[in-house]
């Protein structure tokens, strides 16, 4: 079955950077585009970013757009988000997220269980 | 202010059939297919329905999805207890070059 573990989150001071990874399983991983989705506390979903199957295209919401980073390495089936310039309001659960189709516009079928990331000094 | 709008709360007994409404515009459901969540409390979310009316494996067929236009929703028929969560639509948009997410709908089992 298809597993998506996070890892990488934590407690970190405004200004600074974290990297989240994904280790994806249970699928052909270069087969599909990837997600983060966001959760902050009491919040609803707030989709982060997409990148396609071969990385060639990246989207990202305005919201961090210029601060993070997404990437994956397919040799590893491996999802990251480099975070940079953290603010209080990045302050959230992060998901991983499997899109079903091989474009960036299907939609997510599948998702990690989720890292916590708390930005505050 | 989400893109997408979903009334931010929706209630019924059990065994009623219920529906939630989620209202886009031409750049996100009127020009792509739409996606719906569940998400438990506590949880991490899970797919519903996808690319419309799709259901994964697994999802009892009491949830169905349709679109019309700029708008999407999801229907639950026979309401059990176990069906009160938050729900969750969300679509590509066209203008925006992203994922848009509704501002999700708390749903209450009577």
């Amino acid at each position: 079955q298809v597993q998506l573990v996070e890892s990488g989150g934590g407690v970190v001071q405004p200004g600074k950077s974290l990297r989240l990874s994904c280790a994806a399983s249970g699928f052909t991983f270069t087969n599909h585009p990837m997600h983060w989705v966001r959760q902050a506390p009491g919040k609803g979903l707030e989709w982060v970013a997409v990148i396609s199957l071969d990385e060639k295209n990246k989207f990202y919401s305005d919201s961090v757009k210029g601060r993070f980073t997404i990437s994956r390495d397919n040799s590893k089936k491996t999802l990251f988000l480099q975070m940079s310039s953290l603010r209080a309001e990045d302050t959230a659960v992060y998901y991983c997220a499997k899109d079903y189709s091989v474009s960036w516009y299907g939609g997510v079928d599948e998702w990690g269980q989720g890292t916590l990331v708390t930005v505050s000094s | 202010q989400s893109v997408l709008t979903q009334p931010p709360s929706a209630s019924g007994p059990p065994g009623q059939r219920l529906t939630i409404s989620c209202s886009g515009s031409n750049s996100n459901i009127g020009s792509n297919t739409v996606n719906w969540y569940q998400q438990l409390p506590g949880t991490a979310p899970k797919t519903l329905i996808y690319r419309n009316n799709q259901r994964p494996s697994g999802v009892p067929d009491r949830f169905s999805g349709s679109k019309s236009a700029s708008s999407a929703s999801l229907a639950i028929s026979g309401l059990q207890s176990d069906d009160e969560a938050d729900y969750y639509c969300a679509s590509w948009d066209d203008s925006l070059n992203g994922w848009v997410f509704g501002g999700g709908t708390k749903l209450t089992v009577l």
